[in-house]
């Protein structure tokens, strides 16, 4: 998971209520991307960014908003209008080909 | 819709067996690449194969790759219990580097 953080590891939170992941990286690559992962399933893209100030979405970006103001950070906020939240979120970042995975967090909502 | 989708889904195998998963994907692409996954942690890069090569090693693994079949195929040589994980293939989608992931093999290597 090496140079690539996401805080916390565990989130719980009611439902109705706006809930921001972090997503922090010192390997200096500019692109970045929030996954969302379900039980026995493969990762699907939420959002992505190639650049500072700059995103776009993926294949599942409703109910869900990202940032990117430093080239660092990427976080994403879960909102109420997500239907269905609880998941397992993995950000990543990579210089190209390549992608590079934070260790996730695992969102419970009630 | 899934570009990859990984064959089998579970896989149970003994410690110093091999083990093979394999990847179909639906449309033309210029490299494919192989990840894993241990329970509740994030994924590792394991090998990237391009279109051009038809088999590429890295320590225990292999990877091939046909094009005309849209296939791919990783093989863990000698098997340890630390292999156990979900392996999953990614390839390439839209624009800007994005990867599409298969749903995943869950590798399962009893001591």
């Amino acid at each position: 998971d090496g140079g690539i953080t996401q805080s916390p590891k565990y989130l719980f939170r009611k439902e109705g209520q706006n809930v921001t992941l972090s997503c922090e990286q010192n390997l200096n690559h500019d692109a970045m991307y929030w996954y969302r992962q379900d039980p026995g399933q493969g990762l699907r893209l939420i959002y992505y960014s190639q650049i500072v100030n700059d995103f776009q979405k993926g294949d599942i970006a409703e109910g869900y908003s990202v940032s990117r103001e430093k080239k660092e950070s990427f976080p994403l906020t879960v909102t109420s209008a997500q239907k269905n939240p609880t998941a397992f979120y993995l950000c990543a970042a990579g210089p190209g080909l390549e992608q590079y995975f934070g260790p996730g967090t695992r969102l419970t909502v009630t | 819709s899934q570009q990859g989708e990984e064959d089998p889904q579970a896989l149970s195998i003994q410690e110093g067996e091999n083990a093979t998963m394999n990847c179909s994907y639906k449309t033309s692409i210029n490299n494919l690449q192989w990840y894993r996954q241990n329970s509740g942690r994030g994924l590792v890069h394991l090998i990237l194969i391009r279109s051009n090569e038809r088999e590429k090693h890295s320590g225990r693994l292999r990877v091939t790759l046909d094009t005309s079949k849209k296939s791919s195929s990783l093989l863990i040589t000698a098997s340890r219990a630390a292999d156990t994980a979900s392996y999953f293939c990614a390839s390439p989608s839209g624009s800007a580097r994005q990867l599409t992931f298969g749903s995943g093999t869950q590798l399962t290597v009893l001591p």
